[in-house]
């Protein structure tokens, strides 16, 4: 079956501006987490959705926000770019509620996210 | 907050040695603690799991221990192969929430052929 499609896989975008990122998860799975990636620094969890509903949040500011459809697709909006928001973004879809907390979690590729 | 500590940031090892990745948790909570590998232009995928009421896990090649008094678990991979060469990072859950993983910063390993 498909995997997390992420789209777009790369944007280049100036500060000020703002972006919104696509994530299409595995069919059947309802929970949709976010995490921003950056180099030494992990994997920084922003928020996770299931059925609509945000069910978690990170620590990110609220420039970063998020919504998921009927259909369990998920978008990610950035506003107000700022040089250091330059990234890779992961979405990672579960079947259960709670992301990756205690059920494998599978990764799309990501978006990688440069602000000039 | 909590935090996980994850060292060493870079490994290299021989072709065919044993690789040890580790970890340190600081939320007594925590009861799950998975292992993702990341591969270039991929994004992580689980390799292995453990949760809080068992002490090992192996699958072929590779184990995880866990020593809940230290807050410890350690990733083993042995007969390591070139394909081996990823990022490897290790998780832990945030209390016993279901909800979000603290993740580790991650090690790159590098297999010497």
């Amino acid at each position: 079956k498909a995997g997390v499609t992420q789209t777009p896989r790369y944007l280049i975008k100036t500060r000020g501006q703002q972006v919104t990122l696509s994530c299409s998860p595995i069919s059947g799975h309802r929970s949709v987490s976010w995490y921003q990636q950056t180099p030494g620094q992990g994997l920084q969890f922003l928020f996770e959705y299931f059925s609509e509903t945000q069910r978690n949040k990170g620590n990110f500011p609220g420039r970063f926000s998020g919504r998921q459809f009927s259909n369990s697709r998920s978008e990610m909006n950035v506003s107000t770019l700022e040089l250091g928001d330059s990234a890779l973004y992961l979405c990672a879809s579960s079947f259960l509620t709670g992301g990756a907390g205690n059920t494998e979690a599978f990764f799309g590729q990501g978006t990688r996210l440069t602000v000039v | 907050g909590e935090n996980v500590e994850q060292h060493p940031s870079t490994l290299s090892v021989q072709e065919g040695d044993s690789a040890v990745i580790k970890c340190t948790y600081s939320d007594s909570a925590s009861n799950y603690f998975p292992w993702y590998k990341q591969e270039l232009g991929k994004g992580p995928q689980l390799i292995i799991d453990i949760r809080s009421n068992v002490g090992e896990k192996k699958d072929q090649r590779i184990a995880v221990t866990l020593n809940k008094t230290a807050k410890h678990f350690s990733l083993h991979i042995t007969e390591t192969q070139p394909e081996d060469s990823a990022v490897y990072f290790c998780a832990a859950s945030l209390g016993d929430s279901n909800y979000q993983l603290i993740w580790g910063a991650g090690t790159k390993l590098i297999i010497k052929p």
